[in-house]
């Protein structure tokens, strides 16, 4: 069955740094990957989504990269700010076949930046 | 506000309850799904309806029943559940099943099985 591993359950950093995702899967071949952010007490939120064909996709300090050689996938935040404290999870899908409709979640990196 | 709203927020239930969560959305997506999420695992993907037809059951024991009445809402049925069914239930709503922009998710029932 598919497996998604993301690099680790917590992730701190400074103020002002990158913070660097690590999602990586196995047995699976997905048509694209998400990665979606969540707070506390609250469902999961949309941020980027980057497919099989793309190598790179950026939205605003948000940087999202795939290799679908290394089945691995990094998402960036630059400038990090207190505010973009949250779990942050990375999601697989494809866009036909039996598995359409289907979207494997990781259990999520729990990322604090302190001032 | 994400445009799926759940109720309730909050659900306390003893193993013999029957209660239903309520999802409503109306961003005009064709399909919408249920997922399961318990502390330190990933979200379990429970159901999914494509334009009101169940397209997936997740080996979801019979204890969890959906409902889809029409596009814009879905139902999660529970009785007799167990102590191990309480987590956070989300509802999530796409444009299609490709999902290619990505799930709206509503802010979840916390669900407790005393």
């Amino acid at each position: 069955s598919q497996k998604i591993e993301q690099n680790s359950e917590a992730l701190n950093i400074q103020e002002g740094k990158t913070a660097t995702l690590t999602c990586n899967y196995t047995n699976y071949s997905p048509a694209y990957l998400q990665w979606y952010r969540q707070d506390p007490g609250r469902g999961p939120v949309f941020l980027l989504l980057i497919r099989e064909n793309e190598k790179e996709k950026r939205k605003e300090r948000l940087k999202v990269t795939f290799d679908t050689t290394l089945k691995q996938s990094l998402f960036h935040i630059t400038a990090s700010q207190p505010a973009d404290s949250a779990t942050y999870l990375c999601a697989l899908g494809t866009a036909a076949g039996s598995t359409l409709g289907r979207l494997y979640f990781g259990r999520g990196t729990q990322l604090t930046v302190w001032p | 506000e994400t445009g799926v709203t759940q109720t309730p927020r909050h659900l306390v239930m003893g193993m013999t309850n029957k209660k239903s969560l309520k999802c409503e959305q109306h961003l005009g997506h064709n399909a919408m799904y249920w997922y399961k999420q318990s502390a330190k695992k990933p979200l379990e993907l429970m159901f999914v309806y494509s334009l009101e037809e169940r397209v997936e059951n997740n080996s979801v024991p019979s204890r969890f029943s959906p409902e889809c009445p029409n596009s814009s809402h879905l139902f999660l049925h529970l009785h007799t559940l167990q102590p191990e069914d309480s987590a956070l239930y989300l509802c999530a709503s796409s444009q299609d099943l490709a999902a290619r922009y990505g799930y709206t998710f509503g802010s979840g029932t916390r669900l407790t099985v005393v």
